[in-house]
């Protein structure tokens, strides 16, 4: 069984510009959600999906959004980018609370 | 009163030892608690959890004890080897229509043979 499929796994952005990101979801996972990963505030939960819709999200400024398809694959964008966005981002598809699986990130520079 | 607080923020075991990583809370509605397991380049990987209902539980030689009324839970990794090398984080949930997880700031464990 496939895992949780990210891409780009490594990406370099200039200040000001934006980025789209993606996930597969384990096939037969409804919930996806978005993790930014960062040495200095560790893991914070950006927004969960379930069945198309946001059912939840983290404090996060607007320039972060996402979304989900019908087939429960799922994107994240950020826009006009700052320095401090570099981070590692990390999806994760879960059936429930029991079995939530994590990809393997998209590594985003900003500079 | 969202936080997990975790300790120690980096441990140094021999092989064959115990790891002990402790966790505590604030708010008495989380009710399920994951520890994850993240080796470098990889996303995290869920390695056991518990519900607020069991005072412990064991996997191999990984054991979860969990303290409601002192609102901490601990993670015991027995028999330490060098691939356990990894940071682990501990996690909670809130009940609901919800699978977000909130994590704590992660320790770092180097086994050493």
């Amino acid at each position: 069984k496939a895992g949780v499929t990210q891409t780009p796994r490594y990406l370099i952005k200039t200040r000001g510009q934006q980025v789209t990101l993606s996930c597969s979801p384990i096939s037969g996972h409804r919930s996806v959600s978005w993790y930014q990963q960062t040495p200095g505030q560790g893991l914070q939960f950006l927004f969960e999906y379930f069945s198309e819709t946001q059912r939840n999200k983290g404090n996060f400024p607007g320039r972060f959004s996402g979304r989900q398809f019908s087939n429960s694959r799922s994107e994240m964008n950020v826009s006009t980018l700052e320095l401090g966005d570099s981070a590692l981002y990390l999806c994760a598809s879960s059936l429930n609370r029991n079995t939530i699986y994590f990809g393997e990130g998209s590594w985003l520079t900003v500079v | 009163q969202q936080q997990v607080k975790q300790s120690p923020q980096s441990l140094i075991v021999q092989k064959g030892g115990i790891s002990i990583i402790n966790c505590a809370y604030e708010n008495t509605a989380f009710d399920y608690f994951p520890w994850y397991q993240q080796f470098p380049g990889k996303g995290p990987a869920l390695l056991i959890a518990i519900r607020p209902d069991v005072s412990e539980k064991k996997e191999g030689r990984f054991t979860i004890s969990f303290n409601k009324s002192a609102k901490q839970f601990s993670l015991h990794i027995m028999d330490s080897q060098p691939g356990d090398s990894a940071t682990y984080f501990c996690a909670a949930t809130l009940p609901g229509n919800t699978d977000k997880l909130i994590f704590g700031t992660g320790t770092r464990l180097q086994v050493f043979p």
